[in-house]
């Protein structure tokens, strides 16, 4: 079975500073695709980026980008001049490329506190 | 374009009671999730649906847990009896399934407190 693991239960950065959140997975697969989902208070799960594993280039969104090591397994998101806005819970995710196999699976989360 | 759709937002019972929570997918997608996320935790998988079949439910605890779709839309997450470890919040998703990363579309959820 896949696992996603997140060592950073807390983050906090200035506001305009870069931070950086790690995400580690484990998988025997070989297609997969690769998610960063922010959590608000408001608990709507939103979707910041996404990386599919064939593609060796980094996925950007804006001021969000990942550091995807296919090799090592590990999947970070940087996010780029840090807005109070950007304040959540951030969850990485795996989900497989077997299209039978539709569910993400999720981190232990990491709490991004942006300080003004 | 309206999201997925939850309710109630917020729900306390007493233990032993049933409880029901309802979603409305994004109009059109055809694959609906539903996940339970306790306090400080990722979602986890409950029970996914692909029209109006129940294609993967392996995680859910059959003996009290209990969904539907029967129209292959809208769908109905029940608990009888509740218990209180049951006290977390229910997420849906839905995705319309294609090749591809198929993105999962979360509505906002339900807190349900077991008293």
């Amino acid at each position: 079975a896949q696992t996603v693991t997140q060592s950073q239960p807390e983050m906090s950065v200035q506001e305009a500073e870069t931070v950086t959140l790690s995400c580690t997975y484990d998988t025997s697969e070989s297609d997969y695709y690769l998610f960063w989902y922010k959590q608000p208070p408001s608990r709507q799960m939103i979707l910041v980026i996404r990386q599919e594993a064939y593609k060796q280039q980094n996925a950007t969104e804006n001021r969000f980008s990942v550091n995807f090591q296919k090799a090592a397994k590990s999947f970070s998101l940087k996010i780029s001049d840090s807005q109070l806005g950007d304040a959540a819970m951030y969850f990485c995710a795996y989900r497989s490329g077997n299209q039978g196999a539709q569910k993400l699976v999720f981190g232990q989360g990491t709490r991004l506190t942006i300080n003004p | 374009e309206a999201g997925v759709v939850q309710s109630p937002r917020y729900k306390i019972i007493e233990k032993k009671q049933p409880v029901a929570f309802w979603c409305n997918p994004i109009s059109g997608h055809n694959t609906l999730y539903w996940y339970l996320q306790n306090l400080g935790q990722g979602p986890e998988l409950l029970i996914r649906y692909e029209n109006e079949e129940a294609v993967d439910d392996s995680q859910l605890p059959k003996d009290r847990f209990s969904a539907e779709r029967l129209k292959g839309v809208d769908s109905t997450l029940k608990i009888q009896p509740a218990e209180l470890g049951d006290s977390a919040v229910y997420l849906c998703a839905s995705s319309l399934r294609l090749a591809g990363a198929n993105e999962q579309f979360f509505g906002p959820g339900t807190r349900l407190t077991v008293l």
